[in-house]
């Protein structure tokens, strides 16, 4: 079975200040890893994903992440943040990716940007 | 990119009434439909995985009498919350899977019920 932590459930941070939003993981088995922004009543958007490779993963909005296999983690990281990245932020894994596999979630990340 | 349809975006329904949730993959064929529930600041909650013209596949403790899910074609997928309760009221959110996608999953705009 795969479980995700995230670690913080609330990061709060200044306009234009870097942030890093954390996620551990395990499972027995290989995953897929990934992030999705979530904003007020809506879906989730994909910020990134790691299927294999360069464990540096850059995605949309200026996002990176990183994969640690050794510290099974996944952290997301932005070195400036924006006011419009107030949001919830979900780290998934899923044990077979693109073969569509279900998605585990972790509990969530609210950022917090403020001016 | 890969778009998701889900429709109504909120509705309001009275206690014991059904509602149907759609959920539409507009440029790809969704192999796989996941059906997700989403409590105020709270993580998504998988309620079920239906694959194209197969019965639903429900997580432990999902009633699959009260959750109807139906995947009959590559493009359409709805749930169907039968006689509704308050404690229904939700966010219920669809994702859909392709082996043709590239990778990855859609996620629909998410369905907002209030059952009053």
């Amino acid at each position: 079975a795969q479980s995700v932590t995230q670690l913080d459930s609330q990061v709060p941070v200044f306009e234009e200040a870097p942030v890093e939003l954390r996620c551990n993981y395990s499972s027995s088995v290989s995953v897929y890893l990934f992030w999705y922004v979530q904003y007020p009543n809506q879906g989730l958007q994909l910020l990134l994903k790691y299927l294999s490779g360069s464990t540096l993963v850059k995605g949309i909005n200026g996002f990176e992440a990183e994969f640690n296999k050794s510290q099974t983690s996944f952290h997301l990281r932005k070195p400036s943040v924006h006011i419009s990245d107030t949001a919830e932020y979900f780290c998934a894994v899923s044990p077979l990716g693109m073969e569509g596999g279900k998605l585990i979630f972790g509990q969530g990340t609210e950022l917090s940007v403020k001016p | 990119g890969a778009v998701v349809s889900q429709h109504p975006s909120r509705v309001i329904c009275k206690s014991g009434t059904s509602v149907k949730i759609e959920c539409r993959s507009l440029d790809f064929q969704a192999t796989t439909m996941f059906w997700y529930r989403q409590f105020p600041k709270q993580s998504l909650m998988l309620m079920a995985t239906s694959n194209e013209g197969s019965k639903a596949t429900y997580e432990q403790g999902v009633e699959k009498d009260k959750f109807l899910i139906n995947h009959a074609s590559l493009t359409l997928s709805t749930l169907t919350v039968t006689s509704a309760h308050p404690e229904d009221s939700s966010f219920y959110i669809c994702s859909a899977s392709s082996r043709g996608q590239g990778g990855g999953y859609t996620f629909g705009s998410g369905t907002r019920l209030t059952v009053v």
